[in-house]
């Protein structure tokens, strides 16, 4: 079967770095998405992997490695703002994309 | 970009009762997919609706539970029929912008709520 697996929740402080990891077997790759959605809002999308290695994008990077079926989203100089749940997806053989349960991450002052 | 009003944003419904959430997209788009999403847990597609030729249905859901409209490039419609507290869960409608390849990043509505009591 298809499986994305991440943190169920994450604690961070402002100001600080935190790294959440996704890993993914799915039937066959296109590329790995990262979304934030905000509690009762819908998902909005940060960042995507298609190639191996790391994806800047002002405060958050995100990182693939395929053969390790292994992403990272790396977020900077957190603010309280950045509390949210992050998703993780990946886009598999049939352009369908797979759903990991999403990271609750709290952000502390 | 596309940008995707959705509605109602909430809803509390009876038991056995039907409710149509609507998605209206400001551009024509090709593909518009129709996901559910319970409270912890991640998203999970109920049907792909293409214009112009039937809803694609994923394993677990079926048309008659779900019909699905989609009469032109811009909008469609999900109902939950003759629905069940098992129902109660937030509903989502998501598009691949026009030009967007098959492989780009999805947009989203703002969410259904949807309460059954």
């Amino acid at each position: 079967g298809q499986n994305i697996d991440q943190p169920t929740e994450m604690t961070a402080t402002e100001g600080a770095i935190v790294q959440i990891n996704c890993t993914y077997q799915t039937s066959g790759f296109n590329g790995l998405f990262w979304y934030q959605q905000h509690a009762g809002e819908a998902p909005t999308f940060l960042s995507y992997n298609v190639l191996d290695g790391l994806e800047e994008k002002g405060r958050f990077s995100s990182f693939l490695s395929r053969s390790k079926g292994y992403s990272y989203l790396l977020l900077k100089e957190l603010q309280m703002k950045d509390s949210a749940s992050y998703l993780c997806a990946v886009r598999d053989s049939n352009y369908q994309l797979i759903w990991g349960a999403g990271t609750k991450l709290i952000i502390k002052p | 970009s596309a940008v995707i009003s959705q509605k109602p944003s909430r809803d509390i419904c009876q038991r056995g009762t039907s409710l149509t959430i609507q998605c209206q997209v400001d551009s024509q788009v090709t593909m518009m997919f129709w996901y559910r999403q319970q409270p912890g847990q991640s998203l999970t597609l109920i049907a792909t609706a293409n214009q112009g030729s039937e809803a694609t249905y994923e394993s677990g859901f079926v048309i008659d539970k779900f019909p699905i409209s989609r009469p032109n490039l811009t909008f469609s419609t999900l109902t939950v029929s003759n629905m069940s507290p098992e129902d109660s869960s937030i509903y989502l409608c998501s598009v691949l912008p026009p030009g967007q390849a098959e492989w780009g990043e999805a947009f989203f509505g703002q969410g259904t709520r949807l309460t059954v009591v």
